[in-house]
């Protein structure tokens, strides 16, 4: 069965100190991992899609990276703006998605 | 740019009732969607169309109706709610699979 979990549940950070957020998955043939933001009483934002192992993207203070089992997130000296839920997802066909359940970052000034 | 706009907001049910959210995207996109999302709990896909008059089940269809009679909405019918349909309801859309698809803001939807 085709599954994606993210750790941790949540993250506390103080400004400036970096982390990484952890999206394994268990999925035959990958097709596509993409990343989302979630501000409370919105929609997920997009953020990167990744299509194989080795790849990265950059934007801002934000760098994912992808495997062959997992992918990660990783926030460089993150600022309180930076706050939000980061929601993983991958490609299991043509048209269908499977999300993770969300890593929550708080970032205290 | 509106992207993909829900409405209503909020609604609160009674249990045997039913209502369909409204989900409306004017960037011309084939691929739409409809999920829930739940405390705890990845999006999970209801419903979703790759194009007018094409729809298809997803994960957790029981409950629910779509129709896709227009490019541009996407309307989910709740047919007789229940206590287990309370949750944020979010539609989707994207220029077709493997792309980044567009959310809306939600429709939160309470069901006593």
């Amino acid at each position: 069965e085709d599954q994606v979990t993210q750790s941790p549940e949540a993250l506390r950070l103080q400004e400036g100190e970096s982390s990484s957020l952890n999206c394994s998955y268990t999925v035959s043939g990958l097709r596509g991992l993409f990343w989302y933001r979630q501000d409370p009483g919105k929609g997920p934002e997009f953020l990167f899609t990744l299509y194989s192992a080795g790849e990265e993207k950059e934007k801002e203070r934000l760098k994912a990276t992808l495997t062959k089992k997992e992918s990660f997130l990783h926030i460089t000296a993150p600022k309180p703006e930076d706050s939000a839920t980061y929601l993983c997802a991958v490609q299991i066909d043509d048209y269908k998605l499977s999300f993770g359940a969300g890593t929550t970052v708080t970032v205290r000034a | 740019n509106a992207g993909v706009t829900q409405t209503p907001k909020f609604q609160v049910l009674k249990t045997g009732q039913s209502m369909t959210l409204q989900c409306a995207q004017d960037m011309n996109h084939e691929y739409m969607s409809w999920y829930r999302q739940d405390p705890g709990m990845g999006l999970r896909l209801i419903h979703y169309s790759v194009g007018a008059g094409i729809t298809d089940q997803g994960e957790v269809p029981n409950g629910y109706n779509v129709s896709r009679s227009t490019t541009e909405d996407f309307p989910l019918r709740l047919l007789s709610a229940a206590p287990s349909q309370t949750s944020v309801y979010f539609c989707a859309s994207s220029i077709g699979g493997y792309q980044p698809q567009h959310f809306g803001d939600g429709t939160r939807l309470s069901i006593l």
